[in-house]
């Protein structure tokens, strides 16, 4: 079974500009959740999707969002770019249900160095 | 809501030893606790988990962990540590009924040869 898919894996910006990092979760899986990695902050959480829905979001500004569409595939778009955006920005999907449902598979994430 | 702290930013053993990596959690209700392993420039691996049941948890790699509720602690464990196991440790603690996992600030472990 495949695993969490996240694309693309490296990419830089600059100041002002918006990006948007894709999420493939693994087959089966409903639950699409985004996390920041940095140095400072550590691993904080974004959000989180489940059918197409948000359900719970982190204490990010609007300039953070996300979507995620019926096939479970998952979006995060981050406008007006901020040095301090410059982060690992990993994905990670659940089952919600079934023995595994609670736990979380994280994908390789997508490094993004804003300039 | 729910959190976690793990006490050392980083941890060295010699290889062959025991290693502990600390972690306790507050939390409303029943926890959920993890672990995961991140090496680098890697997403995060996930190692074991203790949902209910039996309060130590054996997982990936040789890895155990023990749920103590009344410390509400769950620190991870290994008999004889690897160079190999080296990378950055994080404790997860999510609550029953909320899918809202919230990470520890991330352990170092270095194990020397």
């Amino acid at each position: 079974k495949a695993g969490v898919t996240q694309t693309p894996r490296y990419l830089i910006k600059t100041r002002g500009q918006q990006v948007t990092l894709s999420c493939s979760p693994i087959s089966g899986h409903r639950s699409v959740s985004w996390y920041q990695q940095t140095p400072g902050q550590g691993l904080q959480f974004l959000f989180e999707y489940f059918s197409e829905t948000q359900r719970n979001k982190g204490n990010f500004p609007g300039r953070f969002s996300g979507r995620q569409f019926s096939n479970s595939r998952s979006e995060m778009n981050v406008s007006t770019l901020e040095l301090g955006d410059s982060a690992l920005y990993l994905c990670a999907s659940s089952p919600l249900i079934g023995p595994t449902g609670n736990t979380i598979y994280f994908g390789e994430g997508s490094w993004l160095t804003v300039v | 809501a729910q959190s976690v702290a793990q006490p050392e930013d980083q941890v060295n053993v010699a290889e062959g030893n025991p290693l502990t990596v600390k972690c306790t959690y507050s939390v409303s209700g029943n926890p959920y606790l993890f672990w995961y392993v991140q090496y680098p420039n890697r997403g995060l691996q996930f190692l074991l988990k203790y949902i209910t049941g039996d309060n130590l948890v054996k997982g990936s790699y040789g890895f155990e962990a023990e749920f103590n509720k009344s410390q509400t602690s769950f620190h991870l464990k290994k008999p004889s540590a690897l160079v190999s196991d080296s990378a950055l440790y994080f404790c997860a603690v999510r609550a029953y009924n909320n899918n809202d996992m919230r990470f520890g600030a991330g352990t170092r472990l270095t194990v020397k040869p």
